[in-house]
């Protein structure tokens, strides 16, 4: 138990279409991030929020957007799937900027 | 911008060996430096983290990594290796402020097998 939950474990969806994924953290947790993990590859980051603010992002399109909420939780948005959005998505938060607890993921595959 | 190479992609070994998995960083700012092991199909979970202090940093699981500036190493190592060892393990460095704040820049990862 890791104290990052992460909704869907596994999700399928078409090219083209558009995807939510969900994170909720600790209490008080208020720094998460969001990655990709392109099968055997290290994770990419794509942003960070802190205090319900984008304050970091990657090298990723702006179809990746992202949200924060007041109770920690958060959202992964990517809108028109393409094929190569097939990965692992990981949330990870932590209280202070660095020490990032990792949720367990969710594996999108674009068909 | 900072980068991350871990010298070896696989590394096999036998139970009860003892194990180095080699981490370099390029960065032109102070960083921290973590390993992470990732267990098949599940999320990282954290063995250590460097942030000041002694270069000696220990961690979870028996595992110890040493930071070297001058090298700008941080190689994970364990005495002793046991079958449950067996997972991917990923090196990853963190600037110290600078832009795309709060990223986390990730090896390549190396994968360990412990054979019996």
């Amino acid at each position: 138990e890791t104290g990052v939950t992460q909704s869907p474990t596994h999700l399928i969806k078409t090219r083209g279409q558009q995807v939510t994924l969900r994170c909720s953290s600790q209490s008080g947790h208020n720094t998460v991030s969001w990655y990709q993990q392109a099968l055997g590859q290290g994770p990419q980051f794509i942003f960070q929020y802190y205090r319900e603010e984008e304050n970091g992002r990657g090298n990723f399109p702006p179809r990746f957007s992202g949200l924060q909420f007041p109770n920690y939780s958060s959202e992964l948005n990517v809108n028109a799937l393409e094929l190569d959005d097939s990965a692992l998505y990981l949330c990870a938060t932590a209280l202070m900027n660095y020490g990032y607890t990792f949720g367990s993921g969710t594996r999108l595959t674009v068909v | 911008a900072q980068s991350v190479t871990q010298l070896d992609s696989q590394v096999p070994v036998f139970e009860e060996a003892p194990v180095e998995l080699r981490c370099n960083y390029s960065s032109s700012v102070s960083v921290y430096l973590f390993w992470y092991v990732q267990y098949p199909n599940q999320g990282l979970q954290l063995l250590l983290k460097y942030l000041s202090g002694s270069t000696l940093v220990k961690g979870i699981n028996g595992f110890e990594a040493e930071f070297n500036k001058s090298q700008t190493s941080f190689h994970l190592r364990k005495p002793s290796v046991h079958i449950s060892d067996t997972a991917e393990y990923f090196c990853a460095v963190k600037g110290d402020g600078g832009t795309s704040y709060g990223k986390l820049t990730f090896g390549q990862g190396t994968i360990l097998t412990v054979h019996p």
